[in-house]
């Protein structure tokens, strides 16, 4: 078990919608990174957050944005869903801040844009 | 643009056999290089990691090959087994987070 929790499992919704992704980091972790898997294009790395703070952006698109509260759980809001959305997004933990070093991940939250 | 690339995209080993996949990599600031395995419906999580001031790391039955003078590295599974089935990612690390390959999916058949 790696200590990260994500929420939903699965999600499917319309195009168009907007959607929360819930992350809670594995217990002491203070960095979350988001990830986007799909079979093309393998895993994506989208943003991390370190301790509240926006600390690195990867291939985010604008509609998609992310934040982290003060007891680090994070979130990733993703709007205007497209069908191309359609993914498995990963949330995942590790205890610094610019390490990404033995990341932990979870088990991800499968989003399907019908 | 793909920093890691990653071979084969799907392998297929008999039991007890070596499985080999391999990356290769351009930016010479990766300064860690680690992969992570993946169950069906599960998250990667890590297996093994190297860095590059070692040519070869082994942990049970895996290995990790690299050649930072040909910027690749690999992964080696000996004796393999059926539950070690999964998709494979290496992946590369320097001063941004993670970058990951395509994967490989492994079937180990009996």
């Amino acid at each position: 078990d790696s200590g990260v929790t994500q929420t939903p499992k699965h999600l499917i919704t319309a195009t168009g919608q907007r959607v929360t992704l819930r992350c809670s980091p594995r217990s002491g972790d203070l960095s979350v990174y988001w990830y986007q898997q799909s079979l093309d294009q393998g895993l994506q790395f989208l943003i991390q957050y370190y301790n509240g703070e926006e600390r690195a952006k990867g291939n985010i698109l604008e509609r998609f944005s992310a934040q982290q509260f003060p007891d680090l759980h994070s979130e990733l809001n993703l709007s205007s869903l497209e069908l191309g959305d359609s993914a498995l997004y990963f949330c995942a933990s590790s205890p610094g801040a610019g390490t990404g070093f033995k990341l932990r991940f979870g088990s991800g939250t499968r989003l399907t844009v019908v | 643009q793909q920093q890691v690339k990653q071979s084969p995209q799907s392998l297929i080993v008999q039991k007890g056999g070596i499985s080999i996949i391999n990356c290769a990599y351009e930016n010479t600031a990766f300064d860690y290089f680690p992969w992570y395995q993946q169950f069906p419906g599960k998250g990667p999580a890590l297996l093994i990691a190297i860095r590059p001031d070692v040519s070869e790391k082994k942990e049970g039955r895996f290995t990790i090959s690299f050649n930072k003078s040909a910027k690749q590295f690999s992964l080696h599974i000996m004796d393999s087994q059926p539950g070690d089935s999964a998709t494979y990612f290496c992946a590369a690390k320097g001063n941004t987070p993670l970058v990951f390959g395509k994967g490989t999916r492994l079937s180990v058949i009996a």
